[in-house]
Order: C-alpha cells, then structure tokens, then sequence
C-alpha cells in the first residue's frame, strides 16, 4: 500500500545512547516532516524538508539531526538521547514545498514510540 | 504561545448524537484549515478541510464550520458513531510559511 513508513515502530534507549529513526514514502511528495507528539502539547514539528537536499529547522529541533537522504527518504538522528526525548515521533509527507500549502494535508506514517530511560 | 488551540481535552456523546469539536486561534492570517483524526497506535488522517474564504464545508457526515470574526473553527459529526471515537487535531497554515500548526487535540468517545 502506498503511503509513509516508519521504522522501527517501538524502540527503548538508555540515555546517551544514539539512534536513527528512518521513514519512507512513496508517493512522490516533495516534502517531508518529523513531528513529535506529547501529552496535551499536540504535534510539534522537529524538522522539515521541501525538497531532497534542504533541511529547515522546525518548533523543537534541540538534540535532533535529520537527513534527507533522497526524494523518498528522510531520517531523524538522536545523537545522544535524554529523558525527555521520550515520545511518540510522526513522519509525514506532503506535495507542497516550502511556502506552499497543501490542500490535502499531511500524510503520516503510523508513529514510532519512544522510551529513553 | 499556542496559536491553534483545543481546550476541551476530551468529549463524550451518545451514538446518533450530534459531535461538536472546537479549536480557536488567534492569528487572523491563517489562510486554510484542517481536520485531522486519529486511532490508537496510528498516524494522523486527513479528514476535512476549510478555506479562509469559506465559512462551511460538507463531507459527508462531516462538516467544518469557520467564523472569522471569532477566530473560531468548529467541527461537527452527525450522526456520531462508535467507530467516530479517535482524537481530532485541528491544523492551520499561514501563508508564507512551509509548515500546519496543530492543536493539541480533543479525545471523542461515542458511546453505543
């Protein structure tokens, strides 16, 4: 099925560890989004890509390293991962670029959840 | 400084009812409007969208109301089913800029 793949979909860090969280669409969109979702704070956006080779900084970029590897990958790094990294992070995709509007929204992926203890 | 807000956390209503899902917001240049549902252990999924232009649209058993004046924008769902129970997230985007800005999201329970 088409749509946006997020791997893995559970992981549990020791603080300090590092990891990368991968995501992958196939839809041909050219932009792409890593969001985090916390308790009564909704989706706040990491970073962002318009298009294969760019990066922006989002809301919360702190302690997050992202790279947009082609047209349909985009990963998200915690280099050295803190307690309150803990959350359930989205990647989404859409046909806008940067300034853009899409007016069929986001497509996300099914979320990776994650514990840093 | 939250600029999309949800202020009920959560909603119940009975099966048939009518749901009413609200979100405010303070920027009156937000240009375009969304709602977005979303299941346990899932992404979010577009449900309905609005234009500042507009003050309605209809889908279905869907429709987003928006007024302006207010900065307010209602969603609501008739009838309400079981398979309606998700969080809602409303979202709006700012001409000029590359990103939605969500709210913080409203639980709805609809209640066989």
């Amino acid at each position: 099925n088409a749509g946006v793949t997020q791997t893995p979909k559970f992981q549990v860090l020791k603080t300090g560890q590092s990891m990368t969280l991968q995501c992958a669409q196939d839809m041909n969109h050219n932009s792409m989004y890593w969001y985090r979702q916390d308790p009564g704070m909704g989706l706040r956006l990491i970073y962002y890509s318009a298009s294969e080779g760019t990066t922006d900084k989002g809301e919360v970029p702190n302690g997050y390293n992202v790279s947009r590897l082609n047209k349909r990958e985009f990963s998200l790094r915690l280099e050295s991962a803190a307690p309150s990294q803990t959350s359930v992070y989205f990647c989404a995709s859409s046909w806008g670029g940067k300034g853009q509007v899409d007016l069929r929204g986001y497509t996300f992926g099914s979320g990776t959840r994650l514990t840093v203890v | 400084d939250q600029q999309v807000k949800q202020n009920s956390p959560s909603l119940s209503v009975q099966e048939g009812r009518i749901s009413i899902l609200n979100c405010d917001y303070t920027n009156s240049m937000f240009d375009y409007f969304l709602w977005y549902k979303k299941y346990p252990a899932e992404g979010p999924t577009f449900l309905i969208s609005i234009s500042s232009i507009k003050d309605k649209n209809e889908d279905g058993r869907f429709t987003v109301f928006l007024n302006k004046s207010a900065k307010h924008l209602s969603l609501h769902i008739v009838p309400s089913q079981p398979g309606d129970s998700a969080v809602y997230f409303c979202a709006a985007w700012l001409s000029g800029t590359y990103k939605y800005i969500f709210g913080t999201g409203t639980r709805l329970k609809v209640l066989a």
